[in-house]
């Protein structure tokens, strides 16, 4: 059974920094993981979908990054911004070809601080 | 291109009483997913349709329920409401899984379901 854990649960900064989000699963054998953003109240919006051939995907100031051997993703924000404050999401789902099933982790809950 | 759409946003049930909730899925994407989100257990699977078929079901009791119209909209059914049915219920829509696996989700806004 696949178990996805978020480390830390949450997180805060100053505006202005760099930060790195992590993500750990238990089985390899995923097709891909996506990571998404969540704000209060508000249901989820996609980040980045980053494919079990790739290593690294990109878009705007954040790169997500994959290593399917270790069973680790990090989520880098480059300078952080208030707007950055949301909970972030990452989700696997299982290895089997059309199963649109995802596996959640409980979240990080990010707060950049003006 | 508009996005995945839950109808309604809000609603206040009493225990007992049943709900139906609806999902419009991003044209042309023909697999929709539903997902529970609370405080305690976060975001638990539902269900998933593919043309008008369910393709997956979580862990849940048989008062959970779902459907799939030709259109690709879909709707879920929670019968006997308990108090523990309070959530966000999460709707997601995708385009059809490849060999190259699961395709990307996107999620709607969410139903906030309130049993008292």
């Amino acid at each position: 059974k696949q178990e996805v854990t978020q480390i830390p649960a949450a997180l805060s900064v100053p505006e202005g920094e760099n930060l790195v989000l992590n993500c750990s699963f238990t089985d390899s054998a995923i097709y891909n993981l996506q990571w998404f953003r969540q704000d209060p109240g508000k249901g989820l919006t996609s980040l980045l979908l980053i494919q079990s051939s790739q290593r690294e995907q990109t878009s705007g100031r954040l790169n997500a990054s994959l290593d399917k051997s270790s069973g680790r993703s990090t989520l880098y924000i480059a300078a952080s911004q208030p707007g950055d404050s949301a909970t972030y999401l990452c989700a696997v789902p299982p290895g089997r070809f059309g199963n649109e099933k995802l596996t959640f982790g409980t979240g990080t809950r990010l707060t950049i601080i003006p | 291109k508009a996005g995945v759409t839950q109808t309604p946003r809000y609603l206040i049930k009493t225990r007992g009483q049943q709900v139906t909730l609806s999902c419009s899925p991003i044209s042309g994407h023909r697999s929709v997913s539903w997902y529970q989100q609370t405080p305690g257990q976060g975001l638990q699977f539902l269900f998933e349709y593919f043309s008008e078929t369910q393709r997956n079901k979580g862990n849940f009791p048989g008062r959970f329920s779902g459907r799939q119209f030709s259109n690709s909209r879909s709707e879920m059914n929670v019968s006997t409401l308990e108090l523990g049915d309070s959530a966000l219920y999460l709707c997601a829509s995708s385009l059809a899984g490849t060999r190259e696996g699961p395709g990307e989700l996107f999620f709607g806004e969410g139903s906030r379901l309130t049993v008292l």
